[in-house]
């Protein structure tokens, strides 16, 4: 079993959609990444967070440490919003990363 | 701020031929980390350095795999002699030393062995 999973593997929905993410890990964390991966392999780092909730225009993360599980949602989703999500899970100089979630969206 | 550059883009090669690809760090960011990402997987990483010296390696094929930061700024990886299973992208990101939580990531070199 991976120390991160991320489900789905593969989401394809409509443009406009509300579209979640969802990560579990099994390890200790000081850190929760999410990134953001386009064809062509170059990554983006969206948040990092280690409690609670994040926002940054469309996309928000959150977190519940208890349940060691975290969502990424996207509002009013876009084409251009395609590309693989990245689930990553930082402790002690360690990174752990998710197999990623493919998203289409489709205009 | 540059952010870290790697190079080639993209290799072909065939099985049992070496290759070697380039990365350059953010300036200033004294660790850097090579990944190896295959189709369908997240990023696994292979080799990390705090300046010139090797944190961790645990993960590097040895026997085929090396890599080197002999001045402690830019790196290369190479592979010698290649085999079909190393076919995908290699990731070098780099971090402020202390904050590994916040690495920077490179463009990545997508590289297919045939």
């Amino acid at each position: 079993k991976n120390e991160v999973e991320q489900s789905p593997q593969n989401l394809t929905a409509q443009e406009g959609e509300f579209i979640t993410i969802n990560c579990s890990y099994s390890v200790g964390i000081s850190a929760l990444h999410w990134l953001q991966q386009h064809p062509g392999g170059g990554i983006v780092s969206l948040f990092m967070l280690s409690s609670g909730k994040k926002k940054h225009g469309r996309l928000i993360a959150t977190i519940n440490i208890q349940e060691k599980h975290s969502s990424l949602h996207i509002t009013a989703s876009h084409p251009r919003d395609s590309a693989v999500y990245i689930c990553a899970a930082y402790n002690n100089n360690d990174m752990r990363f998710g197999a990623g979630t493919r998203l289409t969206v489709k205009p | 701020e540059a952010g870290v550059a790697q190079s080639p883009r993209y290799k072909i090669i065939e099985k049992r031929q070496s290759v070697a690809f380039w990365c350059n760090p953010i300036s200033g960011h004294a660790t850097l980390y090579w990944y190896q990402q295959i189709l369908g997987q997240g990023p696994k990483l292979l080799i990390q350095f705090q300046n010139n010296g090797v944190v961790d390696d645990s993960q590097l094929p040895k026997d085929r795999f090396s890599a080197e930061r002999l001045k402690g700024v830019d790196s290369t990886l190479k592979i010698q002699p290649a085999k079909l299973e190393d076919s995908a992208v290699y990731l070098c990101a780099s971090s402020v030393p202390g904050q590994g939580w916040t690495q920077y990531f490179g463009p990545g070199t997508r590289l297919t062995v045939l």
